[in-house]
């Protein structure tokens, strides 16, 4: 069975500050791990996966295989980084590629 | 481009009816569409994988004769709750696997339903 946790609910950081939302996974094969982002009254969308190892509007994310973590990061946060993040695993072919997604974080960027 | 719509926003209906949300894929072809339920301020929790032309696959302890899902073109997958009932009331959300790749999946806005 395929699990995300994200263990805080609520981060809130100011402006200029660093920003670190926990993810922690659980799966037996390789996976694959994303970050999805859904900002206020807006659908959800893909921030960044761990494959591309790329850093999309500051944001970057390390798959640790030995810790079984994802965590996204932000060395200095914004105010439009506001939003609710979810972690989410996408397991084998076989199972369908289905996404699991973590309970989410709720950032709050104060000025 | 890769973008998915749902129809309705929202819907209000009464206990014991049936309604059908519609998922479009706008600009692309998703041979597989997903649905999702979130309740208030929790995750989203797949209810149902929809492959194009055959029978949905079912997440445990999703209703398979409830929740009524059919994806008869590469575009649109349909998903009708069926004899709705207040605890039915959420928000549902589908999404389509995308042209990239087979793990790009593209949100839909989501179906707020509140049975009344």
């Amino acid at each position: 069975a395929q699990r995300v946790t994200q263990p805080e609910k609520l981060l809130s950081v100011f402006k200029g500050a660093p920003v670190e939302l926990k993810c922690n996974y659980s799966y037996s094969g390789s996976p694959e791990l994303f970050w999805y982002v859904q900002y206020s009254r807006q659908r959800l969308q893909l921030l960044l996966r761990h494959i591309s190892r790329e850093s999309i509007k500051g944001f970057t994310a390390d798959l640790n295989k030995g810790e079984t973590s994802f965590h996204l990061k932000k060395p200095f946060a914004q105010e439009e980084d506001s939003a609710m993040y979810y972690c989410a695993l996408s397991g084998s072919k076989a199972a369908g590629n289905k996404l699991t997604f973590g309970g989410g974080t709720r950032v709050l960027v104060k000025p | 481009g890769a973008v998915v719509s749902q129809h309705p926003s929202w819907v209000i209906c009464k206990s014991g009816t049936s309604v059908k949300i519609e998922c479009r894929s706008l600009d692309f072809q998703a041979t597989t569409m997903f649905w999702y339920r979130q309740f208030p301020k929790q995750s989203l929790m797949l209810m149902a994988t929809s492959n194009e032309g055959s029978k949905a696959t079912y997440e445990q302890g999703v209703e398979k004769d409830k929740f009524l899902i059919n994806h008869a073109s590469l575009t649109l997958s349909t998903l009708t709750v069926t004899s709705a009932h207040p605890e039915d009331s959420s928000f549902y959300i589908c999404s389509a696997r995308g042209p990239l790749g087979i793990y790009e999946q593209y949100f839909g806005p989501g179906t707020r339903l509140t049975v009344t």
